[in-house]
C-alpha cells in the first residue's frame, strides 16, 4: 500500500517561496516508471496540476505556473518536494502530491497524500 | 478556466442513475486514456476509474466510465447519499504537455 505524505509550513509570507515535501513510502522512488506530482486545490475549487517528476529528475510543469515553480527529488530520502517562489494570496490552497502510476501507454493517479493547506498571508 | 469542462452540478434521486460528462479536445481526451476521481467533503480525491473505463479493486460495478471521440462520461446507477461528492475527470494534454481536470461536479442525491 503506497502511502504520500505532505509536510511544510502552513502560512508563507507574500513573495516569498512555498517549499513542501511529500515522503513517500510502501513504493521507491528510484524504481522507475511512475511520475510523482503535485496538484493544488484553492477553497470550493477545483483541481488544479502544477508538475511531476521522474526518478531520473526529468519534469513537466503546468505552463500557468511554469516560471514559478520547482521540483526535485531525493531518491535517499524517497521524497520528492516543491518549490513556487513568489507567492500570493491566489497561491493558497490544499496542496496534494500523488503518485501518478503509469502502465504500458496509460497513467493514472492512484494514490494521493491527504493534503496539507498552505496559506499565504502577511 | 479548466481545459476539460464538466458541468457544475447534477442531482438525482437515490437510486437513480446519474451522468457526468467530461468535454476535451485531440490534444487531451481525443489522444489520452481519461480516469475519474471522486471527492467526499474534506477528504482527498480517490481514483474512480482509470483507462476510460476500468474500475480499480474495491471500486463498486455501480461507477462506470466511457469515452468516445473527445468527450468521456462517468455513470453511477443505484445511487446513495454516500456517493454524494465531487467529480473530477482526468488527463494528459499533449499540446500543453501538462496534466489538465475538469473543473469538478458536485452530486447531490436529494
Amino acid at each position: 500500500q503506497v502511502q504520500l505524505h505532505e509536510s511544510g509550513p502552513g502560512l508563507v509570507e507574500p513573495s516569498q517561496t512555498l517549499s513542501l515535501t511529500c515522503t513517500v513510502s510502501g513504493d521507491s522512488i528510484s524504481s522507475g516508471g511512475h511520475y510523482w506530482t503535485w496538484i493544488r486545490q484553492p477553497a470550493g475549487k477545483g483541481l488544479e496540476w502544477i508538475g511531476r517528476i521522474l526518478s531520473v529528475g526529468s519534469t513537466n510543469y503546468n505552463p500557468s505556473l511554469k516560471n514559478r515553480v520547482t521540483i526535485s527529488v531525493d531518491t535517499s530520502k524517497n521524497q520528492f518536494s516543491l518549490n513556487l517562489s513568489s507567492v500570493t494570496a491566489a497561491d493558497t490552497a490544499v496542496y496534494y502530491c500523488a503518485r501518478r502510476y503509469c502502465s504500458s501507454d496509460s497513467c493514472w493517479f492512484d494514490s494521493w497524500g491527504q493534503g496539507t493547506l498552505v496559506t499565504v498571508t502577511s | 478556466q479548466s481545459v476539460l469542462t464538466q458541468p457544475p452540478s447534477v442531482s438525482a434521486a437515490p437510486g437513480q442513475k446519474v451522468t457526468i460528462s467530461c468535454s476535451g479536445s485531440s490534444s487531451n481526451i481525443g489522444d489520452h486514456y481519461v480516469s475519474w476521481y471522486q471527492q467526499l467533503p474534506g477528504t482527498a480525491p480517490k481514483l474512480l476509474i482509470y483507462d476510460n473505463n476500468k474500475r480499480p479493486s474495491g471500486i463498486p460495478d455501480r461507477f462506470s466510465g466511457s469515452k468516445s471521440g473527445t468527450s468521456a462520461t462517468l455513470g453511477i446507477t443505484g445511487l446513495q447519499t454516500g456517493d454524494e461528492a465531487d467529480y473530477y475527470c482526468g488527463t494528459w494534454d499533449s499540446r500543453l504537455t501538462a496534466g489538465v481536470f475538469g473543473g469538478g461536479t458536485k452530486l447531490t442525491v436529494l
